[in-house]
């Protein structure tokens, strides 16, 4: 069973590029989450879903999209990439009536 | 909005020794959960402990205890007979009620307290 799974694991970009964050679940959660933590900080919320077809803005979700065509998949795309997006990434699912979510490896992205 | 905040930017504590996290927090709701997650060096998030703010106990797993005091609203953490292990990030996290509301089950974190542990 392999959880939350996020691919890259790392990644480097350089300003201006783009690039998309994989994040995959086969609990068949319908909700799901991205995260971001900036270096000493929390982690705060970028976009969540409730189910596929279903997206909305969390608390810092300028310079992202997300989509969910399917339960499973969740993916992030960083569109024009700024140094301010330097950051790890975390995925996180959580099954409907469940209290634990569960967080990927995280994806440590750095924009130069 | 909700807020957690963690005063401690970091602690340390002997092995063997007892050391408490604090964490405050702001809400409106009355359901509520709370969460302490652990974060090593391999940046997984591991959950410790969660409360449910309407039971009144504190909950307790094996070397890891909370206090939590909803009239307050603080939630600290307490870690017991230390191990080095134990050294890590940890963070306190505050999720709304399951059914009803529109939390969704987002998590709102604190910034985060560094643990070192001495042999």
């Amino acid at each position: 069973n392999a959880g939350v799974t996020q691919t890259p694991k790392f990644r480097i970009l350089k300003i201006g590029q783009s690039m998309t964050l994989q994040c995959t679940q086969d609990m068949n959660h319908n909700y799901m989450y991205w995260y971001r933590q900036d270096p000493g900080m929390g982690l705060k919320l970028i976009y969540y879903s409730v189910g596929a077809g279903i997206t909305d803005k969390g608390e810092v979700p300028n310079g992202y999209n997300v989509s969910r065509s399917t339960t499973e998949d969740f993916p992030l795309r960083l569109e024009l990439a700024a140094p301010s997006q330097t950051s790890v990434y975390f995925c996180a699912s959580r099954e409907t009536t469940a209290t634990e979510a569960f967080f990927g490896q995280g994806t440590r992205l750095t924009v130069v | 909005a909700q807020t957690v905040t963690q005063s401690q930017p970091e602690m340390s504590v002997q092995e063997a020794e007892t050391v408490t996290l604090s964490c405050t927090y702001d809400t409106s709701e009355s359901d509520y959960y709370l969460f302490w997650y652990k974060q090593p060096p391999s940046r997984q998030m591991i959950l410790v402990i969660r409360q449910e703010a309407y039971k009144q106990q504190n909950a307790t797993e094996n070397r890891f205890s909370v206090n939590f005091q909803k009239a307050a609203k603080s939630f600290s953490l307490k870690i017991s007979d230390s191990q080095l292990g134990d050294a890590a990030m940890y963070f306190c996290a505050y999720r709304g009620p399951i059914a009803g509301g529109t939390s969704y089950g987002k998590l709102t974190f604190g910034q985060g307290t560094i643990l070192t542990v001495h042999p």
